[in-house]
C-alpha cells in the first residue's frame, strides 16, 4: 500500500458527461501529480500541484482540471467526456516538488461510454 | 525534451529464469533522475528504484538488480530468478532536476514468468 488514496476505483459513464477524481496523497506529502494511462498514448504526465499551486502542466486537455485544496486533497474534473477519455488515471505524491519519488495510488479507471 | 525508450513489449521466461529489462534515455539536463516501476495485473504503480544521474554504482537488492551506464545513456533492470509474482509490466521513467519531479515514462515492458 502506497499510502495515496484514490477515488473512485472504477467508474462507467457517458459521452459528454463530467466526472470528478479524488486523490489523498500520502501523509506529509505536498505535491499530487495527476497521470493518465491509455493503450495508445501509454503513462502521460497531465498536472501537478504543490501545496496547493499549480506547478507544472503536460498534455492536459482544456475539457480537463484540477485543484489542490488546504488539506492537500486533489481533484481532477473531466467534462465533455469522449470515448477516447477512457484511461487509467492516476494520481501521484511526493514529498517535495522536485528530487523526490513519487508513490502512486491504485488509479481510477474511467470508462466512457 | 525527455524520452524514455523501452525496446522489448513482451518478454517471457520460464520461472527461475533470469530476465533484463533494457531502458535508453535522452535528455539535454545534466542532473536527472531515473526510475524503476512495475505494474502488477492488479494495476497499481510500484515503486522500484531511484537513481540520479550523478550516481552510477550499480545496485543489488535482492533478487533486482540495476546497471546504470552514463555513457550509453541506459538504465538496464535485471531479475534473477524469476518467480510468477514477478509477472507485470514493468516501466522506466526519467525525471529532469528542472522538470519539477515530473516522469517521463517508457511503453513498458511486458514480463510473463511461466511456471
Amino acid at each position: 500500500d502506497s499510502g495515496v488514496t484514490q477515488t473512485p476505483k472504477h467508474l462507467i459513464t457517458a459521452t459528454g458527461q463530467r466526472v470528478t477524481l479524488r486523490c489523498s496523497p500520502r501523509s506529509g506529502d505536498l505535491s499530487v501529480y495527476w497521470y493518465q494511462q491509455s493503450l495508445d498514448q501509454g503513462l502521460q504526465f497531465l498536472i501537478q500541484y504543490y501545496n496547493g499551486e499549480e506547478r507544472a502542466k503536460g498534455n492536459i486537455l482544456e475539457r480537463f482540471s484540477a485543484q489542490q485544496f488546504p488539506d492537500l486533497h486533489s481533484e481532477l474534473n473531466l467534462s465533455s467526456l469522449e470515448l477516447g477519455d477512457s484511461a487509467l488515471y492516476f494520481c501521484a505524491s511526493s514529498l517535495e516538488d522536485h528530487n523526490t519519488e513519487a508513490f502512486f495510488g491504485q488509479g481510477t479507471r474511467l470508462t466512457v461510454v | 525534451a525527455q524520452k524514455v525508450t523501452q525496446a522489448q513489449t513482451e518478454i517471457s521466461v520460464v520461472e527461475k529464469e533470469d530476465v533484463t529489462l533494457d531502458c535508453v534515455y535522452e535528455t539535454r539536463d545534466t542532473t536527472y533522475y531515473l526510475f524503476w516501476y512495475k505494474q502488477p495485473p492488479s494495476g497499481e504503480l510500484v515503486f522500484l528504484i531511484r537513481r540520479n544521474s550523478f550516481d552510477e554504482q550499480n545496485e543489488i537488492s535482492g533478487r533486482y538488480s540495476w546497471n546504470f551506464q552514463k555513457s550509453t545513456s541506459s538504465f538496464n533492470f535485471t531479475i534473477t530468478a524469476s518467480q510468477v509474482v514477478d509477472s507485470a509490466v514493468y516501466f522506466c521513467a526519467l525525471s529532469e532536476a528542472n522538470g519539477n519531479n515530473r516522469l517521463a515514462f517508457g511503453k513498458g515492458n511486458q514480463v510473463v514468468v511461466i511456471p
